[in-house]
């Protein structure tokens, strides 16, 4: 099964809030799970990226929470901004190809 | 981070004529990269996986005939949409990996492209 399951589907939060972007997977062979920022038109830029390896890892304002007994991780964006506003992607990936969520829609308001 | 640069940003064609996508790695080498394409609020799907010297392998329910792949360089990938129609009007977005700095890691995207098709 290659599906990545991203939820929610877009999400609100206020300035300073920490909106909080979960994913679940059920290939046990997929190693490498990177998180994606999109903003319209655009292409998707890089995040940050966790290997199963760990369980946590913090890059800047983001932190990605990695479980993977539970075949989960998410994405945790602290002290969030107006500028986070964008839809973000969760992905895993095995071998050379990723496998994409659904996406996640987020606005943060003033 | 490592740059792939797409080109053009935005096209818009006749139907039945055909277009031309460039995907390069400014800063790296890469022997494979990816396509996607991308619908309006949806995900981005795999289109193929376009391999320096030899043929593109495409995913299931992608026609190669339509969606023609060049990887001539280790630097350049070309996606030629043929005979375009308006059903093929979507977001393309190339990707590549700099396999040198890190190997089965960090996927690079271009800016991507979008096409309509009248």
């Amino acid at each position: 099964q290659q599906q990545v399951k991203q939820s929610p589907q877009s999400l609100i939060v206020q300035k300073g809030g920490i909106p909080i972007i979960n994913c679940a997977y059920e290939n046990t062979a997929f190693d490498y799970f990177p998180w994606y920022q999109q903003f319209p038109g655009k292409g998707p830029a890089l995040l940050i990226a966790i290997r199963p390896d760990v369980s946590e890892k913090k890059e800047g304002r983001f932190t990605i929470s990695f479980n993977k007994s539970a075949k989960q991780f998410s994405l945790h964006i602290m002290d969030s901004q107006p500028g986070d506003s964008a839809t973000y992607f969760c992905a895993a990936s095995g071998n050379e190809k990723l496998t994409f969520g659904t996406g996640t829609r987020l606005t943060i308001i003033p | 981070g490592a740059v792939v640069s797409q080109h053009p940003s935005w096209v818009i064609c006749k139907s039945g004529t055909s277009v031309k996508i460039e995907c390069r790695s400014l800063d790296f080498q890469a022997t494979t990269m990816f396509w996607y394409r991308q619908f309006p609020k949806q995900s981005l799907m795999l289109m193929a996986t376009s391999n320096e010297g030899s043929k593109a392998t495409y995913e299931q329910g992608v026609e190669k005939d339509k969606f023609l792949i060049n990887h001539a360089s280790l630097t350049l990938s070309t996606l030629t949409v043929t005979s375009a129609h308006p059903e093929d009007s979507s977001f393309y977005i190339c990707s590549a990996r700099d396999q040198s700095r890190d190997p089965g890691g960090k996927l690079f995207f271009g800016s991507g492209t979008q096409l309509s098709v009248l």
